[in-house]
Order: C-alpha cells, then sequence, then structure tokens
C-alpha cells in the first residue's frame, strides 16, 4: 500500500468549513483513497473512500487531483464534535486476503467554537 | 443495528497475569480483525479471521498472544504472561464479505493497563 503524508494538527472554527490534506505520491492505479476518524476513546469510523472520482455523502466530501497524488477530505459545516483525529489510507481495494488497514499518524483537528 | 461491542472496555491487570477480551462483530460479518493502538499512533493490524479460519498474523503477535474465533461469530484476544509495553488499546474490527464500500467497522476498544 502506497505511503501517505499529513499534516500533524490543524484548526478549525466551528461552522466553517475543514479541509485536510493527505499527500500519496505513490499511489498505484488501483488503489483507493480511504479516510476514517477516531473520536477520543472510541474506535475509528469510516468516512468516505474514492479511487479518482470526487465523492460525497452525508459525512464528507473528497475531492482527489486529477493525478490522484493527493487528496482532500472536506467536512462543509464542522462542529464541535468533528473534533478528532482523521486518518488518510491507501490501499487496494476488492481482493481477496486480508485487507488490513495500515494507519499513519494521522491529522489531529480540533474544531474552536 | 447494533454495531460490534468489545468486553471489558478497561482492563488493569498486574505484570504477569493473563488477560482475556472479547469481540462480537456485527453479525453477518465474517471477517474479522484485531488491532491495537498505543497512546500518540494510529492502529496496527494484529490478526485476521475469516469466518472461523486465522488466515493472517502480524509479527507484532508474539507467541504471549493468541486469539481464536470458534464459531466464526465472536472472537477472544488472550494474552499470557502480561509485560508492562502490552498496555494499549485494543480494537477489534468486522467486515461483510464483498461488496462494496468494502470498509472495516470498529468497536469502542479494550483499554489494557499492565501495572
Amino acid at each position: 500500500d502506497a505511503k501517505t503524508t499529513q499534516p500533524p494538527s490543524m484548526d478549525c472554527a466551528e461552522g466553517r468549513a475543514a479541509n485536510l490534506p493527505c499527500n500519496h505520491s505513490t499511489i498505484s492505479g488501483n488503489e483507493y483513497v480511504y479516510w476514517y476518524r477516531q473520536i477520543h476513546s472510541q474506535g475509528p469510523q469510516y468516512i468516505i473512500h474514492g479511487l479518482k472520482n470526487n465523492e460525497t455523502n452525508e459525512m464528507a466530501s473528497l475531492i482527489i487531483t486529477e493525478d490522484r497524488k493527493s487528496s482532500t477530505l472536506i467536512l462543509p459545516h464542522a462542529t464541535l464534535r468533528d473534533t478528532a483525529v482523521y486518518y488518510c489510507i491507501v490501499r487496494v481495494a476488492g481482493m481477496q486476503g486480508a485487507q488490513k488497514l495500515v494507519f499513519g499518524q494521522g491529522t489531529r483537528l480540533t474544531i474552536n467554537p | 443495528d447494533t454495531g460490534v461491542s468489545q468486553n471489558p472496555r478497561h482492563k488493569i491487570t498486574k505484570r504477569g497475569q493473563n488477560v482475556t477480551f472479547r469481540c462480537d462483530p456485527i453479525s453477518e460479518h465474517n471477517r474479522l480483525y484485531w488491532y491495537r493502538q498505543t497512546l500518540g499512533q494510529g492502529p496496527e493490524f494484529l490478526t485476521y479471521f475469516q469466518n472461523e479460519a486465522q488466515l493472517e498474523k502480524s509479527r507484532l503477535l508474539s507467541d504471549r498472544f493468541s486469539a481464536e474465533r470458534p464459531k466464526g461469530s465472536f472472537s477472544t484476544l488472550e494474552i499470557q504472561r502480561t509485560e508492562q509495553g502490552d498496555s494499549a488499546m485494543y480494537l477489534c474490527a468486522s467486515r461483510p464479505s464483498g461488496g462494496a464500500p468494502d470498509t472495516q467497522y470498529f468497536g469502542p476498544g479494550t483499554r489494557l493497563t499492565v501495572l
């Protein structure tokens, strides 16, 4: 699985959009970008994933650059409950085998009132 | 919809004791994972089950660790002769076979403190 690079921490004001970047310059053509988050003292929670098209769901939007070497997770209207560590993970999906998740250190996002 | 549950949520033990944790995955999820997370780090993969078969183990899983999933439903993780370095959050995750979005659903974890 390709390696990802994320800033260690970010701050965002409540109600504003939070934009979390992730670099994955060695991503392969069949690797997806996944985002998970971990709120303090809880297990990680799946947010969204994508291959090359931008994706949106009820939680967030994922913007992947055309060369797929980086992506941005967007929380459109951040709330205090979005304070968490956000992990960007790159891996091949849908194949046999364990498909274990390889977490980096993530970005600690703090939403300020 | 019940999610992944783990018991106990917290465990304090003395060095050298044995401990056992339980994970109940989401029903119908035939794939189950154990991860370990130390303070300030992301979770690290320990082992993976497909139904009752343990198909992959990390080298982090020393011979003091054993995991089982006897009937392909709940799973247990046992640590024998605990050491202070075993202090961590132990996370369980499950997912269904195949299908999109191919994600893992995590439980709340068991926090182990070895004194």
